[in-house]
């Protein structure tokens, strides 16, 4: 299984709405990312767990919360989100310490999020 | 600091065409170069890579190799289809144990039949 499988693919939610996106992996990968992409533009990192802890937030709004709880899963909750915060979110995964051999993202098919 | 730089695109090519999409990069040390490809409606996926100087990553028929006297990783194709319609994405990841990776802007391709 090298899949990274995100859910769900489509969400609209109002500014005032709570929803969480979700990410799975099986791979083993001990490594789970975060970005935003925004139409015709590259991703941008948010957030990086490594070993379930949060090792990098790229100074997120707090309206953004993740959460890691265990190795396979990311969560993503979502609050009091603005118009502007739509956006493809990307989930990616990848090994830990193995050296540049292994070094690989691997990206999930994304959250496609409208904010109204 | 660290970054990409990508040629601008659109490029629309004819099918069997010859494709080249330009990559440099600014970075200390010695980073590790990718190209990453999104087809419409995905995320991205790992085209090819290469870890050091001189190396050539190579897949599905594109190759890119790592110039580190130019600072570059032209990514290149001899004959295209237009199954590879899609955006191409140079990056870097800086050194062993960060968990950034440095996209650049990002280059579409449109192959016409």
């Amino acid at each position: 299984d090298t899949e990274v499988t995100q859910t769900p693919k489509h969400l609209v939610m109002g500014m005032t709405n709570k929803k969480s996106l979700k990410c799975e992996q099986h791979m083993g990968h001990r490594a789970m990312y975060w970005y935003k992409q925004k139409a015709k533009k590259p991703p941008e990192l948010m957030f990086v767990y490594s070993y379930e802890k949060l090792s990098i937030n790229e100074s997120v709004p707090s309206r953004f919360s993740p959460e890691c709880p265990n190795s396979s899963l990311l969560n993503l909750h979502l609050h009091a989100l603005q118009p502007e915060d739509s956006a493809l979110y990307l989930c990616a995964s990848s090994q830990v310490g193995e050296g540049r051999t292994n070094e690989k993202l691997f990206f999930g098919s994304g959250t496609q999020l409208s904010v109204l | 600091g660290n970054s990409v730089t990508q040629m601008e695109g659109p490029v629309t090519l004819s099918e069997e065409a010859f494709l080249t999409i330009n990559c440099t990069y600014t970075a200390t040390g010695y980073p590790s170069l990718f190209w990453y490809v999104q087809y419409p409606g995905e995320g991205l996926q790992l085209l090819l890579k290469a870890t050091k100087a001189d190396d050539k990553g190579s897949n599905k028929g594109f190759e890119a190799t790592y110039r580190k006297e130019t600072t570059s990783f032209h990514l290149e194709k001899g004959s295209v289809q237009v199954s590879d319609s899609a955006v191409y994405f140079c990056a870097l990841k800086a050194a062993s144990g960060t968990y950034k990776y440095i996209f650049g802007t990002g280059t579409r391709l449109k192959v016409l039949a």
